[in-house]
């Protein structure tokens, strides 16, 4: 069974303070996903990984940056938090091909105050 | 306009009910479609893909209208258990790859 964890479930942070949400997979899955979900909007894509070193922006990259150092690994870093980053994060890891399923972490609820 | 449109809900049904959910897709260049459950407070998982044929997978069936671009599925004989939010996911490979989620439709069941 593929095993995606996060660091934390459960995060409060202060505006101005920088984040770091990490994500393991254990299925060395080469493409990692960075996920926001806000009530009414659905998932929404803010970067992902293809491989090591390498990411893309998703749709809704400003205020974020990533890290894929290592392939079983992907850090979500929000250089100085603000309030209306308060979100659901879920990270997400799936195979070599687009038509694969991707495999959701337990996600992180941030607040931002 | 969304890529991808789901009727938000919620559904509330009795348990034995059948309940069917669309999603509309906007990009004709979609390949690869899928329903997720997301159950509260906890993250998506995969329910089934979905297939040109249609395919049936126990009490689930979804099916695939390419020339109306849209997605069902459907559920029969509703248990308590259902109740969660589907998902309606839809990947292409165009222009670079890109899935994009629904923003979900919430079902209750009720005894």
């Amino acid at each position: 069974d593929v095993k995606v964890t996060q660091s934390s479930r459960y995060l409060v942070k202060r505006t101005g303070e920088k984040v770091f949400l990490e994500c393991v997979q254990d299925m060395d899955h080469e493409n990692m996903f960075w996920y926001r979900q806000d009530p009414g909007l659905g998932l929404r894509l803010i970067y992902f990984s293809y491989d090591v070193k390498m990411k893309e922006k998703g749709d809704i990259p400003e205020g974020y940056s990533v890290s894929r150092e290592k392939k079983e690994r992907f850090s979500l870093i929000l250089e100085s938090a603000s309030t209306n980053q308060t979100s659901m994060y879920l990270c997400a890891s799936r195979g070599g091909t687009f038509q694969e399923t991707q495999y959701f972490g337990p996600g992180t609820r941030l607040l931002v105050l | 306009r969304k890529e991808v449109e789901q009727d938000p809900g919620p559904f509330n049904v009795p348990e034995g009910a059948t309940v069917a959910f669309n999603c509309t897709y906007s990009n004709s260049a979609s390949q690869s479609f899928f329903w997720y459950r997301q159950d509260c407070r906890k993250e998506p998982k995969l329910l089934m893909s979905v297939y040109s044929s249609g395919n049936e997978d126990g009490r689930f069936t979804a099916q695939l209208n390419r020339a109306s671009q849209y997605i069902s599925l459907l559920i029969r004989d509703s248990k308590l258990s259902d109740s969660a939010t589907y998902l309606c996911v839809v990947s292409r490979n165009t222009g670079g790859f890109k899935t994009i989620f629904g923003a979900g439709t919430r079902l209750f069941v009720k005894a």
